[in-house]
């Protein structure tokens, strides 16, 4: 399935690295999502974007910076990252109609890793 | 806290059908029912939803009881590749209640 793509697959980084996930989606939707899974925990919503805005904000740390240039990217800039942020980060995207938001479809996932 | 109570694991042999339920009593009216699964390390895939009709799609049919309290996947003829956590998920559509909760799931094996 190439609806949602991410990049990259896995990445590796230093407490001191500065690096970013890429999210792409070709579904034509306009909203974005970033989550948050680690192991053996349920996804955590960590942002959302609708039409290019930010629409929601769960109490990230600020070490995570979201970037939503245009409807079809979404990027999540990481710095000064701890172990315990290494987990499975994952972009969803839905189509907001003026009913609420439809159905999310997730990329597979960039698997970080934070040493 | 989930919405929503399956069961942790299930097996079913390859071929035959398999039928993962979820219990949602506390559903209310505006609510969907989603189905979601994720293999191993990789993004949930979405199944199929519905708010109170029986629902059937290419991968899947969504059996919803009349109380709407609790539901059943069916995968009509499981394959190999159908092993997964499956999880059923309860959300509203409308803004602020759009959130998905992922709760446990059901971890389906299927057997050769």
């Amino acid at each position: 399935e190439t609806g949602v793509t991410q990049t990259p697959r896995h990445l590796v980084m230093g407490m001191t690295n500065k690096k970013s996930l890429k999210c792409e989606q070709h579904l034509g939707h306009n909203a974005m999502y970033w989550y948050k899974q680690s192991a053996k925990k349920p996804l955590e919503l960590m942002f959302v974007y609708s039409l290019e805005e930010r629409v929601e904000n769960n109490s990230v740390p600020s070490r995570f910076s979201p970037e939503c240039p245009n409807s079809s990217h979404l990027f999540l800039h990481l710095h000064t990252l701890q172990p315990e942020d290494s987990a499975l980060y994952l972009c969803a995207s839905s189509q907001d109609r003026d009913g609420g938001r439809d159905t999310q479809y997730f990329g597979p996932g960039t698997r970080l890793t934070v040493l | 806290d989930a919405k929503t109570t399956q069961p942790p694991s299930m097996d079913c042999a390859e071929g035959r059908a398999a039928n993962l339920p979820c219990n949602h009593s506390t559903i209310s009216g505006n609510e969907y029912v989603y189905w979601y699964r994720q293999i191993h390390s990789q993004g949930p895939q979405y199944i199929i939803h519905g708010l109170k009709n029986n629902e059937t799609n290419e991968m899947a049919s969504l059996i919803i009881t009349e109380d709407r309290k609790s539901s059943t996947l069916i995968l009509p003829h499981a394959t190999l590749r159908d092993t997964a956590v499956y999880y059923c998920i309860v959300r509203g559509r409308d803004f602020g209640n759009e959130k998905l909760t992922f709760g446990t799931g059901t971890r389906l094996t299927i057997i050769p």
